[in-house]
């Protein structure tokens, strides 16, 4: 069984542009949460999406943006970037929302961006 | 805001001592608790996890953790570690009514042969 896939693995972007990270959660699993690992930060939660719908939000500006499409695979946009936006930004999914292992969550390898 | 705690950034043991981290959370009500592990280079996956019952849970490896609640606390213990425990250990705490899973800022281990 796949595991859950980020893609890119390294991106490069500089202050001003838009960045794009996709996931794709293991099979069967309808929620996707996303993360970013920022140095010395631990994992701070950034959007949780389940069948589609935008189910929580962290307390990150409106600039961090995503989606989740109907195959249940995920992006996140981060537009206008900034220099403390470098980090890792793990991609994590689970079962159905409230379902049996639900909030157990998978996490892929991450998608590491650095913002020059 | 609700936070979790991990007071012990960087660990340093040698193979076969004992183990506890840290883990406070400030929720008052109920929750999910969880730790997840780092090994170098592999992916963040669950190491054990409480939801309810007998507040004290065992996971992968010997690791065991304790849910104390009037402490709000869930530390994890293992009584001998080894070279291979080397990682970096992540608590994490569910708050049932906002559905939201918050992590610590993690604790690096270091076992030395």
């Amino acid at each position: 069984e796949a595991g859950v896939t980020q893609s890119p693995t390294h991106l490069i972007k500089t202050r001003g542009q838009q960045a794009t990270l996709r996931c794709s959660p293991i099979s069967g699993h309808t929620s996707v949460y996303w993360y970013q690992q920022a140095l010395g930060l631990g994992l701070q939660f950034l959007l949780w999406y389940d069948e589609g719908e935008e189910r929580n939000r962290g307390n990150f500006p409106p600039r961090f943006s995503g989606r989740q499409f109907p195959n249940y695979s995920s992006e996140l946009n981060v537009n206008a970037l900034e220099l403390e936006d470098s980090a890792l930004y793990l991609c994590a999914s689970s079962p159905v929302w409230g379902g049996v292992g639900a909030n157990v969550l998978t996490f892929g390898a991450g998608s590491r961006l650095t913002v020059l | 805001a609700q936070s979790v705690s991990q007071h012990n950034h960087h660990v340093i043991l040698s193979e076969a001592a004992s183990l506890e981290l840290g883990c406070n959370y400030s929720y008052g009500g109920t929750v999910n608790l969880f730790w997840y592990v780092q090994y170098p280079g592999q992916h963040l996956q669950l190491l054990l996890k409480y939801f309810s019952g007998d507040p004290l849970v065992k996971g992968i490896k010997g690791f065991e953790a304790e849910f104390i609640k009037s402490k709000f606390s869930f530390n994890l213990r293992k009584p001998s570690v080894q070279w291979s425990d080397t990682a970096e250990y992540f608590c994490a705490v569910n708050q049932i009514d906002t559905d939201k899973l918050i992590f610590g800022t993690g604790t690096r281990l270091q076992v030395f042969p």
